[in-house]
């Protein structure tokens, strides 16, 4: 089954730690996007990209980073400058198509 | 800039009864507009979209959505409410015909609650 894997599923930083978490989709999506969600808050865009080799900025990228060597994966990873991490942490892919496909999402805790 | 306004954080609604969760848009040009449903601990899934053409839109579930772009809504409904569909629901806008190029903005989400 085409889809997106997000892993892992539930994720623990200490204070001051780097984490990244995985995003790979088989759907052939040129398109991918984090997004981070808080309650209350909807979701808002951290990074997307829209083809291999570029990514940018979303509304809230401040403290996080993301790469995109490969059309499948877009890890994100959360740096030590990001002073409130814990959330639930959604990452999608869409074609040219309409809609966005979601990944299970990966909850991000500190400890 | 583009926004979406979902006014209502919770609804409830008994079972077999209809129910309506609002949401209005802010978007230059024409919208592409969409409803997602999220389960406890899961990622989004697609309800039904908005492009062009007939203003009501069918989708999954028996949910639909009617378009009015005099008010700038696109409320989604259902004639009889069932208690698995409690979730919670967002509604998503983009700018239509720019290809990959936009991005979705989402409302902050309305749950929804059905009871027996």
């Amino acid at each position: 089954d085409g889809g997106i894997t997000q892993s892992p599923k539930y994720l623990f930083r200490k204070e001051g730690q780097n984490v990244t978490l995985s995003c790979e989709q088989n759907l052939n999506h040129d398109a991918m996007y984090w997004y981070r969600q808080d309650p209350g808050q909807g979701l808002r865009l951290i990074y997307y990209s829209q083809i291999v080799n570029d990514f940018q900025k979303g509304d809230i990228a401040e403290g996080y980073s993301v790469s995109r060597e490969k059309k499948e994966s877009f890890p994100l990873t959360v740096t030590s400058a990001q002073k409130n991490p814990t959330a639930f942490y959604l990452c999608a892919s869409r074609n040219t198509g309409y809609g966005y496909t979601f990944g299970s999402g990966t909850r991000l805790t500190v400890v | 800039a583009q926004s979406v306004a979902q006014p209502e954080d919770q609804v409830n609604v008994a079972e077999g009864n209809p129910l309506t969760v609002k949401c209005t848009y802010s978007v230059s040009g024409n919208p592409y507009l969409f409803w997602y449903v999220q389960y406890p601990n899961r990622g989004l899934q697609f309800l039904l979209k908005y492009i062009t053409g007939d203003n009501l839109v069918k989708g999954s579930y028996g949910f639909e959505a009617e378009f009015n772009k005099s008010q700038t809504s696109f409320h989604l409904k259902k004639p009889s409410a069932l208690v698995s569909d409690s979730a919670l629901y967002f509604c998503a806008v983009r700018r239509g015909n720019t290809g990959t190029a936009s991005k979705l903005t989402f409302g902050t989400g309305t749950r929804l609650q059905v009871t027996l």
